[in-house]
């Protein structure tokens, strides 16, 4: 079975703080794609980063990074020094390459509230 | 920048109505996806189309039907709608697997 699992239904933090969004998921698929997309309250879902199962490097892009381990089946996003306008929902998404046409199989998403 | 349109932000419907929810992408992507997302259950794939004139069933395709006469245009029908239609519905674009999925703003509907 696909599935992934955002625990975190919602965190709050003061603006300034770090803060870890968690993504655990679950595939049988040796490759495959993880991805992380923002819902701001707008509605529109925003892509902020692809990456594939053979690439464990972690990824920085300005105040966001990514943690991919995959022997523990987590790609987790921190985000340093939040800002009011990192509030939003963010889901963690997998894509199985050759089952399903590599649909995205999205978490139920973590709302972050960060707080001036 | 890729751009993916949907024809209303917000739309009322009354019950057994049948309803257009057109999305355009500018971008002369491969596949389409149509999706709704509840609160407490997050995004569902109801249908997905990889070139013109061809559909997938996603997870929840009941109620539901699409159209793909352009490679540009992908529309969902509802054929009688029902207030369990309510929702956000989202369309989304992709080059092509593996590629990111590109999304719209997404259409709210009421189903009265």
């Amino acid at each position: 079975a696909q599935k992934v699992t955002q625990a975190q239904t919602e965190i709050s933090v003061v603006e300034k703080e770090d803060v870890t969004l968690d993504c655990v998921y679950e595939t049988r698929d040796t490759t495959y794609y993880l991805f992380w997309y923002k819902q701001p309250p707008s509605g529109e879902l925003v892509f902020l980063i692809r990456r594939n199962s053979f690439d464990e490097q972690n990824e920085i892009s300005g105040r966001y990074s990514w943690n991919f381990q995959k022997s523990t089946s987590s790609f987790n996003f921190t985000i340093t020094a939040s800002q009011v306008v990192d509030s939003a929902v963010y889901f963690c998404a997998l894509s199985p390459i050759y089952n399903q046409g590599g649909k995205l199989i999205f978490g139920q998403g973590t709302e972050l509230s960060v707080k001036p | 920048d890729v751009k993916v349109t949907q024809s209303s932000r917000y739309l009322v419907k009354r019950t057994g109505e049948k309803v257009f929810l057109e999305c355009v992408q500018d971008m002369d992507h491969e596949n389409m996806f149509w999706y709704r997302q509840d609160p407490g259950l997050g995004l569902r794939l109801i249908y997905f189309s990889y070139d013109v004139k061809m559909k997938e069933k996603g997870d929840i395709p009941e109620g539901y039907s699409v159209s793909r006469e352009k490679k540009e245009r992908f529309s969902l029908i509802l054929e009688s709608a029902s207030t369990n239609q309510t929702s956000m519905y989202l369309c989304a674009s992709r080059q092509g697997i593996p590629y990111e999925q590109y999304f719209g703003p997404g259409t709210r509907l009421t189903v009265t």
